[in-house]
């Protein structure tokens, strides 16, 4: 079991690019998240899904555009990268209840360089 | 929506010193509330969370402590060690707001040997 995997690891790009970064989970988890984080600021969430079907805007949506076509895979895309969304990129997922067993897991990151 | 501030932003304390990280939270129907612990370069991990039906809870050297009527909730860790630097963040979710995290700034604990 792989738990919850991102790639790519880092990626530089330059402006004005498309970048897709990708988030899978083997946990049949039904909420998953994307958040930026950067020194100071905290974990920021960028869009959810409760779902698979379904999608929400978090916190810092703009410049960003999530789908969730299946239960396993929460792509975040960046259609024209800026400098200002060079951050660190985490994936998390949990189950979507209400019980005691809805612990959010992270994923390893993916550090993003926009140039 | 939710709003969650965290003090201090750093901390340092001396090997065996308590250290003691405090969130405040701003929606009463917030319910539950984790603390996750991130090492250098390595993914946010939790390390104990509360539910709003108590009012502490332990794990060994942790505890987090939540006052629902003024809306904070503190992680406290005695005897510190050195492997315990790294940076803490609070968290509440609300299920009216559809069950999302929403995360404090983060506190750099440092523990000097």
């Amino acid at each position: 079991i792989a738990g919850i995997t991102q790639a790519p690891t880092s990626q530089i790009l330059a402006a004005g690019r498309r970048m897709t970064l990708r988030c899978t989970q083997d946990m049949r988890h039904n909420a998953m998240y994307w958040y930026r984080q950067d020194l100071g600021l905290g974990l920021r969430l960028i869009h959810y899904s409760n779902t698979a079907g379904t999608t929400g805007k978090g916190e810092v949506p703009d410049g960003y555009s999530v789908s969730r076509a299946n239960t396993d895979d929460f792509p975040l895309t960046l259609a024209s990268a800026v400098p200002s969304q060079t951050s660190v990129y985490f994936c998390a997922s949990r189950p979507y209840s209400s019980g005691s067993k809805d612990t959010q897991y992270f994923g390893p990151g993916t550090r993003l360089t926009v140039l | 929506g939710e709003n969650v501030e965290q003090h201090p932003s750093t901390l340092s304390v001396q090997e065996g010193d308590s250290a003691v990280i405090k969130c405040t939270y701003s929606d009463s129907a917030s319910n539950y509330f984790p603390w996750y612990k991130q090492e250098l370069g390595k993914r946010p991990q939790l390390i104990i969370d509360i539910r709003s039906n108590v009012g502490e809870k332990k794990d060994q050297r942790i505890a987090v402590t939540l006052n629902k009527t003024a809306k904070h909730f503190s992680l406290h860790i005695t005897e510190t060690q050195p492997e315990d630097s790294a940076v803490y963040f609070c968290a509440a979710r609300s299920y009216n707001q559809g069950g999302k995290l929403i995360f404090g700034q983060g506190t750099e604990l440092s523990v000097k040997p």
